[in-house]
């Protein structure tokens, strides 16, 4: 069966330090994987998709970036956090329209 | 333009009771229609999907709606328990395309002993 993976479950970080989120998932192959971001009472925010290794398509201009090294591997991150970048991010992996996607547990990032 | 709105924004019900959550979208062309609960600090976790042929979906206490051709959903909840207290998020499926989702903002159910 397939799993997704995310870590870390929580992480504080200051403003102005560096941020790597990662996501893994097992059990399929060539899978599109994406970044959302939550937003305390909002709805869930696309950041990044990708269809295959190495190539990502960002939704929304920000101080993120992605980055897919491996099939199966996925990866937010920043070189300079923001205090506006804190929020709930979500990895999801799915393999088309017609087939469910699937939520990472999330991580809930402070920027302080 | 594609979207996804759902009603109520929050709802509290007592415990035992039945509930009712909407969700109307304009998402064209249309694939599927899922509904997620997610639990504070969690992941979303799927309940239901449905295609554009399927009228009902059932999973347990929860049961999904579907009309096509109104464009509408709905997410009842039967004898509701504490553990229901979740957001419960519509997403709904373009039929191509990798980013192909669109979300609702979510309804907030409390319930309440």
């Amino acid at each position: 069966s397939q799993t997704i993976h995310q870590w870390p479950a929580t992480l504080v970080q200051p403003v102005g330090s560096p941020l790597s989120l990662e996501c893994t998932v097992e059990g399929t192959s060539n899978p599109n994987l994406y970044w959302y971001r939550q937003a305390a009472g909002r709805g869930l925010q696309l950041l990044f998709y990708s269809v295959g290794i190495g190539q990502i398509s960002s939704e929304v201009p920000q101080n993120l970036s992605a980055s897919r090294p491996q099939d199966r591997q996925f990866i937010l991150s920043s070189k300079k956090l923001l205090l506006s970048d804190s929020g709930f991010y979500l990895c999801a992996w799915g393999m088309g329209a017609n087939y469910g996607y699937t939520f990472g547990s999330g991580t809930r990032l402070t920027v302080v | 333009k594609n979207q996804v709105e759902q009603s109520p924004q929050s709802l509290i019900i007592l415990e035992g009771k039945n509930c009712t959550l909407q969700c109307n979208y304009t998402v064209s062309p249309f694939s599927n229609l899922r509904w997620y609960k997610q639990d504070t600090g969690r992941g979303p976790v799927s309940l239901t999907i449905m295609t554009f042929s399927e009228n009902t979906k059932s999973n347990g206490r929860y049961t999904a709606t579907l009309d096509a051709d109104t464009k509408q959903s709905s997410l009842h909840i039967t004898a509701s328990q504490l553990s229901d207290s979740a957001s419960y998020i519509c997403v709904v499926s373009l039929q191509t395309g990798a980013n192909n989702l669109f979300f609702g903002t979510g309804t907030r159910l409390t319930v309440i002993p």
